[in-house]
């Protein structure tokens, strides 16, 4: 089957660093999003990888290992406004899915950013 | 302002009543998709559109049905609403199907079935 698991709750202090991981298990891999999504409102786009290794954006960075089916999302001098659910996506192969689009999501990490 | 929006913002819905959630995308993306999210369950995909005229089932179908008659619009049909459908719902949008692509959002649609 497909799975994506990361952690349900994280919690973390203004300015400090935070890495927030994610596994998968799918029928195929033709990349991985992560998206971020503030209570009430709609996920946006963070990142996305396909390829194995770090892609660095501003202050957020994303992590692939594809042989150990292992992400991670980096976030950098953490601000109160990165409190948010951050969302990891896997686009399963075009074999199983019908189209590189059709996502498989985890269930979110709630991260809580403190002073 | 481009982008994507949904219709209703919110809605109470009596069980066995038929509702349709609509979306409608202004960046002539070709591809279009509806979610429902649930706590604790993450985003789960009902249909999705790889291009006007063509629909498919994603992960959880059953009860909902969709139609794309234009690039713009994708409505999401509930025939006969039960409670278990109650949910946020998301439509998004994404310049191709062929290749991964990030998904633009819409605002969603918060669904209450009694």
């Amino acid at each position: 089957g497909q799975n994506i698991d990361q952690p349900t709750e994280m919690t973390a202090t203004e300015g400090a660093i935070v890495q927030i991981n994610c596994t998968y298990q799918t029928s195929g891999f033709n990349g991985l999003f992560w998206y971020q999504q503030h209570a009430g409102e709609a996920p946006t786009f963070l990142s996305y990888n396909v390829l194995d290794g770090l892609e660095e954006k501003g202050r957020f960075s994303s992590f692939l290992s594809r042989s150990k089916g292992y992400s991670y999302l980096l976030l950098k001098e953490l601000q109160m406004k990165d409190s948010a659910s951050y969302l990891c996506a896997v686009s399963p192969s075009l074999r199983f899915s019908g189209g590189y689009n059709k996502l498989i999501f985890g269930a979110g990490t709630r991260l809580a950013v403190h002073p | 302002i481009a982008g994507i929006t949904q219709a209703p913002t919110s809605q109470i819905l009596a069980a066995g009543r038929r509702m349709t959630l609509r979306c409608t995308q202004d960046m002539r993306h070709n591809a279009m998709y509806w979610y429902r999210q649930d706590l604790g369950l993450g985003l789960r995909l009902i249909h999705y559109s790889n291009t006007a005229g063509t629909t498919g089932k994603g992960e959880v179908p059953d009860g909902y049905s969709v139609s794309r008659a234009n690039t713009d619009d994708f409505p999401l049909t509930l025939a006969s609403a039960v409670p278990s459908q109650t949910s946020v719902y998301f439509c998004a949008s994404s310049e191709q199907f062929d290749k991964s692509y990030e998904q633009y959002f819409g605002p969603g649609t918060r669904l209450t079935v009694t």
